[in-house]
């Protein structure tokens, strides 16, 4: 156990629909970054937050976004929501967010029907 | 921005031989090279990391050698056994804000 958690493990839904992932970091940890998992790729980076702030953007789509609050868990919000979104959705978690060792939580599985 | 390329995508191994995996990077900036490991339905965990000031790291049966002139580094594990089965990544970062992943290399050690 890493010490991350996510929040719901599994989720399914409609397309054109709207969820909320939730992640609570380690104990600690101030920065939080959010991936994306497809069956046939690797992991694609979406998006980090800092002690509350946006510190870098990657492939992220419009459709989109992400919060950390200043108990320092993190939401990630996906509308719109089309097939090709169906995936495993990570969270990890690092002390400070440099160049340090991210800790993933468990993942929400995300199928989009 | 950052590519990471990884090699091979399947590995075989039979029990006890060593496997490499091969990773290269494009952005000479980029200083800090992780790897993970996902077991099927798991999430990824780190098992060793290299910052660029260094040339290789060991760690008990695994090692990571990085070649910043030609842009790449290599995970070695020795002796491997079958819990060594599992998907492996590797990744590259220069600030530590943004890292970029390889598409992974599935290794399977044959009893």
């Amino acid at each position: 156990d890493s010490g991350v958690t996510q929040t719901p493990k599994h989720l399914i839904t409609a397309t054109g629909q709207r969820v909320t992932l939730r992640c609570s970091p380690r104990s600690g940890d101030l920065s939080v970054y959010w991936y994306q998992q497809s069956l046939d790729q690797g992991l694609q980076f979406l998006i980090q937050y800092y002690n509350g702030e946006e510190r870098a953007k990657g492939n992220i789509l419009e459709r989109f976004s992400a919060q950390q609050f200043p108990d320092l868990h993190s939401e990630l919000n996906l509308s719109s929501l089309e097939l090709g979104d169906s995936a495993l959705y990570f969270c990890a978690s690092s002390v400070g967010g440099k160049r340090e060792t991210q800790y993933f939580g468990p993942g929400t599985r995300l199928l989009v029907l | 921005g950052e590519n990471v390329e990884q090699h091979p995508s399947t590995l075989s191994v039979q029990e006890g031989d060593s496997a490499v995996i091969k990773c290269t990077y494009s952005d000479s900036a980029s200083n800090y090279f992780p790897w993970y490991k996902q077991e099927l339905g798991k999430r990824p965990q780190l098992i060793i990391d290299i910052r660029s000031n260094v040339g290789e790291k060991k760690d008990q049966r695994i090692a990571v050698t990085l070649n910043k002139t030609a842009k790449h580094f290599s995970l070695h594990i020795t002796e491997t056994q079958p819990e060594d089965s599992a998907v492996y990544f590797c990744a590259a970062s220069d600030t530590g804000n943004q890292f970029y992943f390889g598409t992974g290399t599935s290794l399977t050690v044959i009893p």
